[in-house]
């Protein structure tokens, strides 16, 4: 079945430094990927949808210039979180979907951690 | 913004028993999902549902989509240790749409 690589699995930074996390699909491409963010024991909140060579959608509340969406490639998708700050220290997962499979692929989400 | 209301939010059981959680929407759907997610991790998808009606089931898991569009249900039938970790319902209203989560329903089994 379809995978969806997530990297870093884990992260720390610094408040006032910028993270990226990137989202692969492996064997398949993926012109459109999710990214959602989940806190602690709550459950995934959709934060945009990326969509392949065009700017992504994002949901109401979300910052698109704090949460920077990149999906150069059928490939990949990448979230930059700029200018972090401990409210930003959350879990989160990106999801595909290959054509001939049913529901979408998440990935093994990045923990970040804002210090 | 639309809501899926999941139930129960926690469930504690013995090994061996049957499990059963639901989901229900105030909008119609038209693709329903259960995902199973383990800690530090991210859901993998156990059923996915496509016409109203439809029983579905995955080993000793079955879930159905409600006649209504509005709702559906998952059950584990005779529980062991590792289906413990949290449930959660999604529905889509159309194939390649997003995906709107119920709050999970965390599964605790014990031997």
């Amino acid at each position: 079945g379809a995978v969806v690589s997530q990297h870093p699995s884990r992260v720390i930074c610094k408040s006032g430094t910028s993270v990226k996390i990137e989202c692969r699909s492996l064997d398949f491409q993926a012109t459109t990927m999710f990214w959602y963010r989940q806190f602690p024991k709550q459950s995934l909140m959709l934060m945009a949808t990326s969509n392949e060579g065009s700017k992504a959608t994002y949901e109401q509340g979300v910052e698109k210039d704090k949460f920077l969406i990149n999906h150069a490639s059928l490939t990949l998708s990448t979230l930059t979180v700029t200018s972090a700050h401990p409210e930003d220290s959350s879990f989160y997962i990106c999801s595909a979907k290959d054509r001939g499979d049913y529901g979408y692929t998440f990935g093994s989400g990045t923990r970040l951690t804002v210090v | 913004g639309q809501q899926l209301n999941q139930s129960p939010q926690s469930m504690f059981i013995q090994e061996g028993e049957d499990v059963s959680m639901n989901c229900t929407s105030s909008s119609i759907f038209n693709t329903w999902l259960w995902y199973k997610q383990d800690p530090g991790e991210g859901p993998v998808l156990l059923i996915a549902l496509y016409k109203a009606g439809e029983l579905t089931s995955n080993g000793r898991l079955t879930a159905q989509f409600g006649i209504t569009r509005k709702d559906s249900f998952l059950n584990i039938s005779a529980s062991i240790p590792s289906d413990v970790g949290i449930y959660f319902c999604a529905g889509q209203h159309s194939d390649a749409g997003k995906s709107t989560f119920g709050d999970g329903t965390t599964l605790t089994v014990k031997p």
